[in-house]
């Protein structure tokens, strides 16, 4: 199946500070992204859609200044958590879907612990 | 009503059991059928991909979809110990743009 590399695979911060989230499709060009948040033991929660060159889709609830998305080209896309708290400790993870193509690869994940 | 539903378990089997993991859902329109298989503190890894209706089979995975009943399965043979993960069902439709529907996932281990 197709590579989407994401990194880092785990950051600790201090409350206040912000911290980027890399998410790279290796061989196959994403048109669409998708940013996902996923607590211990839940499913995954949707967070935003991008297509790319376009703003991103926030799913109701998620905080559009906190979470910058930005998704300039077919390969990279970026979740920027800003002014970083504790509640926004959780695992993120990135999808990739190529155009045309139903299915999904995801990354391995961001384990993100805000102190 | 979810759009997907997923018993979550958790499902705890002996070692080369076979293994039976199921979905339902509402939406009529969904054609395409997805199982992945995700780790602790893993991204989900897509196992099984079926277009509408009908099995596919990938080793000791097997996957059945049947769309008369809005019912998909994940069969997994001899299990493994290293098939203990969290089992997800998606699903989508060209109707629905770039939405994915997702199931909540079962827990499986695998005892040796």
């Amino acid at each position: 199946g197709a590579v989407v590399s994401q990194h880092p695979s785990w950051v600790i911060c201090k409350s206040g500070t912000s911290v980027k989230i890399e998410c790279r499709s290796l061989d196959f060009q994403a048109t669409t992204m998708f940013w996902y948040r996923q607590f211990p033991k839940q499913s995954l929660m949707l967070m935003a859609t991008s297509n790319e060159g376009s703003k991103a889709t926030y799913e109701q609830g998620v905080e559009k200044d906190k979470f910058l998305i930005n998704h300039a080209s077919l390969t990279l896309s970026t979740l920027t958590v800003t002014s970083a708290h504790p509640e926004d400790s959780s695992f993120y993870i990135c999808s990739g879907r190529q155009g045309g193509d139903e299915k999904l690869f995801f990354g391995s994940g961001t384990q993100l612990s805000v102190l | 009503q979810k759009e997907v539903e997923q018993d979550p378990g958790p499902l705890s089997v002996p070692e080369g059991a076979i293994v039976s993991l199921n979905c339902t859902y509402s939406n009529s329109a969904f054609q395409y059928f997805m199982w992945y298989r995700q780790y602790s503190r893993k991204g989900p890894e897509l196992l099984m991909y079926t277009y509408s209706s009908g099995n596919k089979e990938d080793g000791r995975f097997t996957a059945q979809v049947d769309k008369s009943s809005k019912y998909i399965s994940l069969f997994i043979r001899d299990s493994q110990p290293s098939d203990s993960a969290t089992y997800l069902c998606a699903m989508s439709s060209a109707l629905t743009g770039n939405q994915f529907y997702f199931g909540t996932g079962t827990s499986l281990t695998v005892i040796p």
